[in-house]
């Protein structure tokens, strides 16, 4: 199993532009989520999906959109990027929500100029 | 609302030193407390997981316990080694229908 993928590694934005961060995960895993991850912050919660078709918003959803048509890929949308976003994203699953391990990807680096 | 708490925020010891990591948090209705090793500029990496109902769980070097009532954990590593240095998170699992509450961690260096 490759685990939880993440891509691109590294990305850097102008204000105003839009991207996707692409998470997939081959455990036929239920939940997916993404955080952000800043300094002196820790990691806080953007969007988490249950199931493929269901999604929620976490403590930071402003500025991101989710889908989730497959149970594999769980893309991360940055509509008009601001410099506010610039931080590492990490997208994690686990088996169900509750009373399972989490499995975490490499993260994206993402820097807004 | 949840809150997980990690003190110290940085700890420095000698290598072979036993050493003990703390998790407190404030709400003791928890499905599970997981362990997390994150190195610089990487993931997290789970260590160990701890269901509510268990008072421990080992892994190696590692032993991680939990005190639902108490609302406390900790993550303690045997003869530690300079490759443990890295920044050691934990987070709570909340009854109910909230995802993972995670604390801020623990930045831990192993000086041989």
């Amino acid at each position: 199993n490759a685990g939880v993928t993440q891509t691109p590694k590294f990305q850097v934005l102008k204000t105003g532009q839009s991207m996707t961060l692409q998470c997939a995960q081959d455990m036929n895993h239920e939940y997916m989520s993404w955080y952000r991850q800043d300094p002196g912050m820790g990691l806080r919660l953007i969007h988490y999906s249950v199931g493929a078709g269901i999604t929620d918003q976490g403590e930071v959803p402003n500025g991101y959109n989710v889908s989730r048509s497959t149970t594999e890929d769980f893309p991360l949308r940055l509509l008009s990027a601001a410099p506010s976003q610039t931080s590492v994203y990490f997208c994690a699953s686990s088996l169900h929500r509750d009373n399972y391990e989490q499995y975490f990807g490499p993260g994206t680096r993402l820097t807004v100029t | 609302k949840q809150e997980v708490t990690q003190i110290p925020a940085a700890l420095s010891v000698p290598e072979g030193e036993n050493l003990v990591l703390n998790c407190s948090f404030t709400d003791s209705a928890i499905y599970n407390l997981q362990w997390f090793r994150q190195d610089p500029g990487k993931g997290l990496t789970s260590l160990l997981l701890i269901q509510s109902s268990q008072r421990e769980q080992t892994s190696g070097r590692l032993n991680a316990s939990l005190d639902k009532s108490s609302g406390r954990s900790t993550l303690y590593i045997a003869a530690s080694q300079p490759g443990d240095s890295a920044t050691y998170l934990c987070a709570v699992s909340p009854s109910g229908n909230t995802p993972l509450v995670f604390g801020k961690g623990t930045r831990l260096s192993v000086i041989a």
